[in-house]
C-alpha cells in the first residue's frame, strides 16, 4: 500500500530535550515536506526537500532541522524543543512537478512542556 | 502579500443538499489551486485541483470554480453525504510550495 508513515504519532516531552520525528514514504517520491498545523493558522511549511541531500527552508523553519540522506526518509529534528513548538506535524511527499498533489502522513501530535 | 483565506470557518448542510465552500486568494502568480479534505485524526487528502488558466473543473461529485477576476475559488460538493464531514482546505501552488488557507469545517445534518 502506497503511504507516508510517521513515528511517533504522539509525543510529550520537556523543554530542551532533543527529539526526532521520522517520516518515510514508499512511493519513490523525490519531493518531501514537513508542515505544522495550528488552530487558526492552517498548515504552514517548515522545510522541504526536492531530492536526496537537497533541503530548503519553508515558511517557519526556526527551531527545526531536517536531513535527507535517503530518498524514502525525511526526519524532522528538534534540537532544543520549546513550548511554542507544541503542534500537530505532518510529513508529505509527491512526485516532482506535482507539488499540489501531496500525499500526507497521519500526523504527529507533539506537546512540549 | 501572499495569503489564502476562507470566507467562513464553518458550514452546516443537510444530507443530500449541495455544499459550496469558498476561498479567497491574493497571489495572482500561483500556477494551481487545490482543495484538500482533512478528516478527524487524519492527514489532508487531495480532492481536486485546477490550473490557473482554467475556470472550472469537475471530478466525482465535486466541482471547483476559479474566478481570477475577483481572486475567488470555490468547491462544490453535490449530494452531500455523511462521509463528507471534514475540514476542507484550499491551497495555492507555485515554485514547489503549497500555501494553505485556514480551513472550513463542513458538518452534515441528517
Amino acid at each position: 500500500e502506497a503511504q507516508v508513515t510517521q513515528n511517533p504519532r504522539y509525543l510529550i516531552t520537556v523543554t530542551g530535550k532533543k527529539l526526532t520525528v521520522t517520516c518515510s514514504q514508499n512511493m519513490n517520491h523525490e519531493y518531501m515536506s514537513w508542515y505544522r498545523q495550528d488552530p487558526g493558522l492552517g498548515l504552514r511549511q517548515i522545510y522541504y526537500s526536492m531530492n536526496v541531500e537537497v533541503t530548503d527552508k519553508g515558511d517557519v523553519p526556526e527551531g527545526y532541522k531536517v536531513s535527507r540522506k535517503e530518498k524514502r526518509n525525511f526526519p524532522l529534528i528538534l534540537e532544543s524543543p520549546s513550548p511554542n513548538q507544541t503542534s500537530l506535524y505532518f510529513c508529505a511527499s509527491n512526485l516532482p512537478g506535482t507539488s499540489y498533489e501531496q500525499y500526507f502522513g497521519p500526523g504527529t501530535r507533539l506537546t512540549v512542556t | 502579500g501572499e495569503s489564502v483565506g476562507l470566507h467562513l470557518p464553518t458550514l452546516s448542510v443537510q444530507e443530500g443538499d449541495n455544499s459550496i465552500i469558498n476561498c479567497a486568494y491574493s497571489n495572482s502568480a500561483s500556477d494551481y489551486f487545490i482543495w484538500y479534505k482533512q478528516e478527524s485524526g487524519k492527514g489532508p487528502q487531495f480532492i481536486i485541483d485546477i490550473r490557473s488558466n482554467m475556470d472550472k473543473r469537475q471530478g466525482q461529485r465535486v466541482t471547483v470554480l476559479l474566478n481570477k477576476t475577483v481572486k475567488h475559488l470555490s468547491l462544490q460538493i453535490a449530494a452531500t453525504q455523511p462521509g463528507d464531514s471534514a475540514v476542507y482546505f484550499c491551497a495555492e501552488s507555485g515554485a514547489q510550495k503549497l500555501v494553505f488557507g485556514q480551513g472550513t469545517r463542513l458538518t452534515i445534518n441528517p
